[in-house]
């Protein structure tokens, strides 16, 4: 159950575009759709943007786009906010039937 | 609405243990599986148990398993987590959260903290 692996911090201009990586392997990012994001505010519990890859939950912004290439997740974020400031984390099924979450990313809008 | 509630955590002495329960309401509680998450202090989420809805099923990260164990009253909507032979790197929020299908966590409580400390 290794962790999956995300960069540890990204940053963007507010109106920018960003993209944050989890890679994982073909026993669980690659294996399955079961991959979903989750954005963390300090001091405050996760909250899921994406599941499944690429499908949003009613009442998230459509600025939050996700997809997947073989072992490798993304989070596209898209127009830049000041409130998208947070840590975000993917998780994703695996083989064993474990779920595994990444090691997180904290992105800075400048 | 669906709400998720926390309780038990605490100060305790490695070895020790200790019981976190999450008292769960807003849905049908038999339908989904629970799964619990922590957060040591400073550090990312770690994925600690899932239990599906039916209570038959039961999975642990290998850092837990052993130690902990995962159960769920149907009659009561509480989902429970054992925490066994606790030691200092189980130090941390742990979160319980709703599964809408697999491994999608749509709902979160606020979490409680346990601090394994000597």
């Amino acid at each position: 159950q290794s962790a999956l692996t995300q960069p540890a911090s990204v940053s963007g201009s507010p109106g920018q575009s960003i993209t944050i990586s989890c890679t994982g392997t073909s026993s669980d990012v690659g294996g399955y759709n079961s991959v979903s994001w989750y954005q963390q505010h300090p001091g405050k519990a996760p909250k899921l943007i994406i599941f499944d890859v690429s499908n949003r939950p009613s009442g998230v912004s459509n600025r939050f786009s996700g997809s997947k290439s073989g072992n490798t997740a993304s989070l596209t974020i898209s127009g830049l906010q000041a409130e998208d400031e947070a840590d975000y984390y993917c998780n994703s099924y695996t083989s064993t039937s474990a779920r595994v979450f990444g090691g997180g990313t904290k992105l800075t809008v400048l | 609405e669906v709400w998720l509630l926390e309780s038990g955590g605490g100060l305790l002495q490695p070895g020790g243990s200790l019981r976190l329960s999450c008292a769960a309401s807003g849905f049908s509680f038999s339908s989904y599986a629970m799964t619990w998450v922590r957060q040591a202090p400073g550090k990312g989420l770690e994925w600690v148990s899932t239990i599906s809805g039916s209570g038959v099923y039961t999975y642990f990260a290998d850092s837990v398993k052993g130690r902990f164990t995962i159960s769920s009253d149907r009659s009561e909507n509480t989902v429970y987590l054992q925490m066994n032979s606790l030691r200092a790197e189980d130090t941390a929020v742990y979160y319980c959260a709703k599964e809408s299908g697999v491994a999608a966590f749509d709902a979160w409580g606020q979490g409680t903290l346990v601090t394994v400390s000597s």
